[in-house]
C-alpha cells in the first residue's frame, strides 16, 4: 500500500542541525513532488517545503527560507530534510505529504518529532 | 504568507450539519481552485477530504462536501457522527509553488 514513514526527529539545541527523512514506498516516487509540512505542539499546520518530482525545483516557507533545505534521493525512494540553525520555535511534528495531482496532499506520512531545547 | 482564518472551534448534535469558514484574499483562496480540506484526529496523521474545493477523494462519505465564495470556502459535514469528532484544517495553494494552512477547526458532536 502506498506508505510514506518519516524519521530523524529527536531533541536538539538551539542553532544545531538535524536531518530528517521519509522513506515513500507502494507508489513510484519518482514521478510525484513532495512536501514537508510540520505542526507545532496544540497548534495548527504549517507549509514547509516541496520539491519537484525530479528534484529541479524547490520552494520553501519564509519562516525556514535559508535554514532548511529539502532534497531527494529517487535511487532510494526517500526525501529529506536538512535543517540548521534550529530555534526554539522550529519544535514541531514533521509530516512528509504527497504532491497530489491537484495540488493538494493526499498521502501523509505520521511524521516524526523535533524539539529545539537547551 | 498569512495563515488562513477559520473559527477555532464547531459543534453539532448527532445527525446534524456543521459548516467551517476558512477566510484568505485574493492571492490563495479567492485566486485558485486549489482548495483543500484534511481531518485530523489526535495522535493521527492529517488525511485529504476535499481537493479543488469540492471534489472527494475515494472512500471519503459523501456527508463532507466543500464549497467556495470569494475568498471564503467552507466544508460542511451533513449528517453528523462520532467519528466526525476531530480537528479539520483547510489549505490554499497561494502561487509560487508555495501553500497556506488555516489554524484549524475544533468539530464536537454533542
Amino acid at each position: 500500500q502506498v506508505q510514506l514513514v518519516e524519521s530523524g526527529g529527536g531533541v536538539v539545541q538551539p542553532g544545531r542541525s538535524l536531518r530528517l527523512s521519509c522513506a515513500a514506498s507502494g507508489f513510484t516516487f519518482s514521478s510525484y513532488g513532495m512536501h514537508w509540512v510540520r505542526q507545532t505542539p496544540g497548534k495548527g499546520l504549517e507549509w514547509v517545503a516541496v520539491i519537484r518530482h525530479d528534484g529541479s525545483d524547490k520552494y520553501y516557507a519564509d519562516s525556514v527560507k535559508g535554514r532548511f533545505t529539502i532534497s531527494r534521493d529517487s535511487s532510494k525512494n526517500t526525501l529529506y530534510l536538512e535543517m540548521n540553525s534550529l530555534r526554539a520555535e522550529d519544535t514541531a511534528v514533521f509530516y512528509c505529504a504527497r504532491w497530489g495531482q491537484h495540488n493538494d496532499m493526499d498521502v501523509w506520512g505520521k511524521g516524526t518529532t523535533v524539539t529545539v531545547s537547551s | 504568507q498569512s495563515a488562513l482564518t477559520q473559527p477555532p472551534s464547531a459543534s453539532g448534535s448527532p445527525g446534524q450539519s456543521v459548516t467551517i469558514s476558512c477566510t484568505g484574499t485574493s492571492s490563495d483562496v479567492g485566486g485558485y481552485i486549489y482548495v483543500s480540506w484534511y481531518q485530523q484526529h489526535p495522535g493521527k496523521a492529517p488525511k485529504l477530504i476535499i481537493y479543488e474545493v469540492s471534489k472527494r477523494p475515494s472512500g471519503v462519505p459523501d456527508r463532507f462536501s466543500g464549497s467556495k465564495s470569494g475568498n471564503t470556502a467552507s466544508l460542511t459535514v451533513s449528517g453528523l457522527q462520532a467519528e466526525d469528532e476531530a480537528d479539520y484544517y483547510c489549505c490554499s495553494y497561494a502561487g509560487s509553488n508555495t501553500w497556506v494552512f488555516g489554524a484549524g477547526t475544533k468539530v464536537t458532536v454533542l
